[in-house]
């Protein structure tokens, strides 16, 4: 089946610093998904992305579905402490089908004061 | 506007019962699927259901199954449980699936 990998699988960053974090695939996505995780809750969507090279920015969040449809980057600007959690890039299957939503093993951010 | 409602939040069972466990959609919502979240694999998904109708279906066993009422409510069941079926399960909701779905803050099954 479609593979999503995520680097970093963490992050340890300051206060305040930028994070940059992205998503391959050896198969095409036609949609890119950007979701957050906090402990004990479901993950939420942050950004999301349905035409290749596209650029979505939410507040200090932006992403990029890659020219080629087998990337997508997540770029957090300025981090703050409510930042910390899982992020996750996630596509559905091309033209649809049996797997649902295909996730990658997320990348953890923790925020060092 | 509620979110998705799952019920209950934790759960903890024997090896060899069966468990359900409920979601609740966001209203107008009629496409309902599943994930089994846990630290090896990760997030699964199990199977959706669109307006009754189970539309796809994951790799997992038989054991897994589910279903949808006509209020888009969907219930899930997991028969003769085993200990690598404890993981968090996520419902998640959508008026259309392509546009990323809206996730319930889980069900955390414990098997013992």
């Amino acid at each position: 089946g479609q593979q999503l990998n995520q680097s970093p699988q963490s992050m340890f960053i300051q206060e305040g610093e930028d994070v940059s974090m992205n998503c391959t695939s050896s198969s095409i996505f036609n949609t890119w998904l950007w979701y957050k995780q906090d402990p004990g809750e479901g993950p939420v969507l942050l950004i999301a992305l349905y035409k290749a090279g596209e650029l979505t920015s939410n507040g200090r969040l932006t992403a990029q579905f890659g020219i080629t449809r087998k990337d997508s980057f997540l770029n957090i600007s300025a981090s703050i402490p409510s930042d910390v959690g899982i992020y996750f890039c996630a596509g559905p299957p091309r033209g649809g089908g049996a797997d649902g939503l295909t996730f990658g093993k997320g990348t953890h951010l923790i925020i060092q004061p | 506007k509620a979110g998705v409602t799952q019920t209950p939040r934790y759960l903890i069972k024997t090896r060899g019962q069966q468990v359900t466990l409920s979601c609740s959609p966001i209203s107008g919502h009629r496409s309902v699927s599943w994930y089994q979240q846990t630290p090896g694999q990760g997030l699964q998904f199990l199977f959706e259901y669109f307006s009754e109708t189970q539309r796809n279906k994951g790799n997992f066993p038989g054991r897994f199954s589910g279903r949808q009422f006509s209020n888009s409510r969907s219930e899930m069941n997991v028969s003769t449980l085993e200990l690598g079926d404890s993981a968090l399960y996520l419902c998640a909701s959508s008026l259309e699936w392509t546009y990323g779905y809206t996730f319930g803050s889980g069900t955390r099954l414990t098997v013992v």
